[in-house]
This record gives C-alpha cells, sequence and structure tokens, in this order.
C-alpha cells in the first residue's frame, strides 16, 4: 500500500526567503505526482504536476522535482511572500492513469511579514 | 472555465439524519472523484467515476454510504444514517482521462462540503 510523508508537518519564514518543502513515498511504480495548495476552510489547487517520466516542472516561484527511484520529491518556493502561507499538499497516483491520489498529510507554511 | 461546483458548502445535522452533497464536474471531464478529509489530514479516496461507472468503490463504507452519477455528469454522495465520525470535509474531485489531457491526467478539486454531525 502506497504511503505518502511530508516533512516538514510545519513552518513558519521570514518573507522573502527560498524555502523547500520534501515529500517521500514507499512505492517508487507511481503513474505522477501531484503539489496542491489548500487555503483554510478551502478546497484543494493543483501547483503543478509531474508525470513519473519527468524530472521537474516549474510554474513562476514554484520548481518541482522528482526522483522516482528514490521515492522523493520537493517543492522549491524562491523569495516567499505571506500570500503564500497556506497548507501543501503532495499526492501521488500509483495506478495506471486516472487512479485516486494518495495524499500526505501536508506541510503547514506560515510567511511572516 | 468553470471549476468543480459542489453543494451545499456547509451541512449541519443531527447523528442518524441523512445527508446528501451533490458534485458538478468540469466540463468534459469523464473521471469524477469523492474523497473525505478528516481535519489535519490529507483526503481519502472514497469512490471514483469513470463516465456513470463506479470503477473503484473499495474505500467506501457502503453499509451507510452511497453514489450516483447519472448520465455521467453530476454525482451525488449520500450519507444515511449519519454517525458523530462521519464529521469532515467531503471534496470532489475531476479529471479528463482521455483524449488530449490522457498522459496528464491532472485532478481538479471544488470547495468540499463541510459536515458536521451533532
Amino acid at each position: 500500500k502506497q504511503e505518502v510523508t511530508q516533512i516538514p508537518a510545519a513552518l513558519s519564514v521570514p518573507e522573502g526567503e527560498n524555502l523547500v518543502l520534501n515529500c517521500s513515498f514507499t512505492d517508487s511504480a507511481i503513474y505522477n505526482l501531484q503539489w496542491f495548495r489548500q487555503d483554510p476552510g478551502k478546497g484543494l489547487t493543483s501547483l503543478l504536476l509531474i508525470q513519473s517520466s519527468q524530472r521537474e516542472q516549474t510554474s513562476g516561484r514554484l520548481n518541482a522535482s522528482l526522483d522516482k527511484s528514490s521515492g522523493r520529491s520537493t517543492l522549491y518556493i524562491a523569495a516567499s511572500q505571506p500570500g503564500d502561507s497556506a497548507t501543501y499538499l503532495c499526492a501521488v497516483n500509483s495506478g495506471g492513469g486516472a487512479d485516486g491520489l494518495t495524499f500526505g498529510k501536508g506541510t503547514h507554511l506560515i510567511i511572516q511579514p | 472555465e468553470a471549476g468543480v461546483v459542489q453543494s451545499p458548502r456547509y451541512k449541519i445535522i443531527e447523528k442518524k439524519q441523512p445527508v446528501a452533497f451533490w458534485c458538478n464536474p468540469i466540463s468534459g471531464h469523464n473521471t469524477l472523484y469523492w474523497y473525505l478529509q478528516n481535519l489535519g489530514q490529507g483526503p481519502e479516496l472514497l469512490i471514483r467515476y469513470e463516465n456513470e461507472e463506479a470503477v473503484d468503490d473499495s474505500q467506501l463504507p457502503k453499509d451507510r454510504f452511497s453514489a450516483e452519477r447519472l448520465k455521467g455528469v453530476d454525482s451525488t454522495l449520500k450519507i444515511q444514517p449519519a454517525e458523530l465520525g462521519d464529521s469532515a470535509v467531503y471534496l470532489c474531485a475531476s479529471s479528463l482521462e482521455a483524449g488530449g489531457d490522457r498522459v496528464r491526467n491532472e485532478q481538479f478539486f471544488g470547495p468540499g462540503t463541510r459536515l458536521t454531525v451533532l
């Protein structure tokens, strides 16, 4: 059974810092991996999706990497802003395409102004 | 483009009462998912539909939960009777499994329904 772990569980940093969120998964046979953002009381917003054949994806100040063989992904946030404060969730698709996602518990991020 | 729509956003009921949640996926998305999210946890899959067929309902507690996706578009998730432990956020998501986006299968989520059972 796939298990996803996110470290750290919580992180508080001053505005402007670059930071890295970590995600690990136990079964390397994945189809893709998604990073989401969740604001309090809201649904999930998809940030980046990495296919199993890819090494990284970039969107603005966000960069996600994938090392499938070691079961790890990182989300890099450059020049953090208070608006980046949210919970960040990592999820893997272990099936053949449109299977359900297995989520980690998330990293609660606070950017101090 | 409109996102995934869910209603109601909030629901408070007494235990043993029935409750239903509705979801309208992104237009053209043939795969629909229902997830359950407890406080401080990541979402967990309850059921997945491909068009109108439930292809994965292994995590759905079938003694009290039921779901349907008539005509392969909107979907309803029902709980009858509700228990205290059902208090959670129920999330609906959709993806396009075939066609031009086939290699991505990116899932898009609705705002969720927050259920409180008293």
